[in-house]
């Protein structure tokens, strides 16, 4: 079945780049994405990818995918103590509809 | 606009009790889904709904059950609370199609059984 792997805990200091790692492996997942959820809130998403594409940049945020390797990053730059919060990455199996399965999420300290 | 309301935001049951999680979406969403949240495991889907009328299992089905009789609205039902439903239970939407269809969540529902 689809299984997401994440690292579980990342520490940066203030100012720093953060990557956060994210392995899948359904190889017909159209959709990646990245969640954010701050303490006590919901899940708002950060980004997506299409499975065609192997990097997509919005403002601090770079996410990188290796399609072979079934590899999935999310880099932010110039890491703020706001961005303290846990990172879920998912992905949408081909063929699941909007299901989504997501990793245990990792967990981003930014110390100042 | 509301998004995904959830209620209540915090519920105490005791072993055996029953209960109704309430969600709904003002964004005329043809699919709904409930996830509960676990420590270290993610989200796991419990049921979900492609329209009003049509429901399924997700990955965690057993002691919940859904309807979906508008549009608007997806409750998920405990039938016979267990301590092993404590959990943090998020309802989420967005449309149907071929695009990205990024869910929108709700706050989430906070369950504690004992």
């Amino acid at each position: 079945g689809e299984d997401v792997e994440q690292s579980l805990f990342l520490s940066v200091r203030e100012g720093d780049s953060s990557v956060i790692n994210c392995t899948y492996t359904d190889s017909s997942s159209t959709y990646l994405y990245w969640y954010k959820q701050e303490p006590g809130a919901g899940l708002q998403l950060l980004t997506y990818i299409f499975s065609n594409m192997d990097m997509k940049q919005d403002q601090r945020l770079t996410v990188l995918l290796n399609k072979k390797d079934k590899h999935l990053s999310l880099r932010i730059a110039d890491t703020q103590t706001g961005d303290s919060a846990i990172y879920f990455c998912a992905e949408r199996p081909g063929g699941y509809g909007n299901k989504l399965v997501f990793g245990a999420g990792t967990i981003l300290r930014v110390k100042s | 606009n509301a998004g995904v309301t959830q209620t209540p935001k915090f519920q105490v049951l005791k072993t055996g009790q029953s209960m109704t999680l309430q969600c709904a979406q003002d964004m005329n969403h043809e699919y709904m889904s409930w996830y509960r949240q676990d420590p270290g495991m993610g989200l796991r889907l419990i049921h979900y709904s492609v329209g009003a009328g049509i429901t399924d299992q997700g990955e965690v089905p057993n002691g919940y059950n859904v309807s979906r009789s508008t549009t608007e609205d997806f409750p998920l039902r405990l039938l016979s609370a267990a301590p092993s439903q404590t959990s943090v239970y998020f309802c989420a939407s967005t449309m149907t199609g071929t695009g990205a269809n990024v869910l929108t969540f709700g706050a989430g529902s906070r369950l504690t059984v004992l």
